[in-house]
């Protein structure tokens, strides 16, 4: 069964407007991580949120983590056409370091 | 250097075919790690070395056999493929993984594989 699920699938949204997008996953973690991909490239490290941290910011971007609750958010703000790509979430399980698994992801276009 | 580079960026093979997909990064990570990725699907994790040696297979077949011959490089020999393991292979790198915690990781932009 998948690890992390991803909310929502596929999100459009206006240039200048904010893109919030969620993670879900089912066992303790070490860490969660954002990761951005362009059709058909690599990808692309965003950020870093630790099980003991609850929000982190970094530039455009805020992730928060509720442990309790196994989720976790994305929002970029004021969103640019060159933010269009899928955004995956990768959960890293608990004292299985290196076992880094995706979520499903949310393809994010933005619209000039 | 921030990089990591796989080679080739396409493969085409065919069923009976041997081949290899190759990976290299010079920022002395000691991990290093395989994902499979199919169109509109999340990267799956294959293996990942850590200071050079074997510490995850996640249950691969056989007909896919990783090498780290030192801890710049990491190749995939690939062998009796499958037409459905046509997919994105990409390779990745962290600085360390141990049970802690692995940081973030480094991909390079892929081996396209196309099995004929």
């Amino acid at each position: 069964s998948q690890q992390g699920e991803e909310d929502p699938q596929a999100l459009s949204i206006q240039e200048g407007e904010n893109a919030t997008m969620n993670c879900s996953y089912k066992t303790s973690i070490n860490n969660l991580q954002w990761y951005r991909q362009n059709s058909g490239r690599g990808l692309v490290h965003l950020i870093l949120i630790r099980s003991n941290e609850r929000e982190k910011h970094s530039g455009r971007l805020r992730v928060t983590l509720d442990t309790s609750k196994k989720s976790s958010s994305l929002l970029i703000t004021a969103s640019r056409a060159a933010d269009t790509a899928s955004y995956f979430c990768a959960t890293e399980l608990y004292n299985q370091g290196g076992k880094l698994i995706f979520g499903q992801g949310t393809e994010l276009s933005v619209k000039p | 250097d921030t990089e990591v580079t796989q080679t080739p960026k396409h493969l085409v093979m065919g069923m009976t075919n041997k081949k290899s997909l190759k990976c290299e990064q010079h920022m002395g990570h000691r991990a290093m790690y395989w994902y499979k990725q199919k169109a509109k699907k999340p990267p799956e994790l294959m293996f990942v070395y850590s200071y050079e040696k074997l510490s995850i297979n996640e249950s691969v077949p056989s007909r896919f056999s990783p090498e780290c011959p030192n801890s710049s490089l990491l190749n995939l020999h690939l062998h009796a493929l499958q037409p459905e393991d046509s997919a994105l292979y990409l390779c990745a790198s962290s600085q360390e993984s141990d049970l802690r915690g692995t940081g973030e990781l480094f991909f390079g932009e892929g081996s396209r594989l196309t099995v004929l």
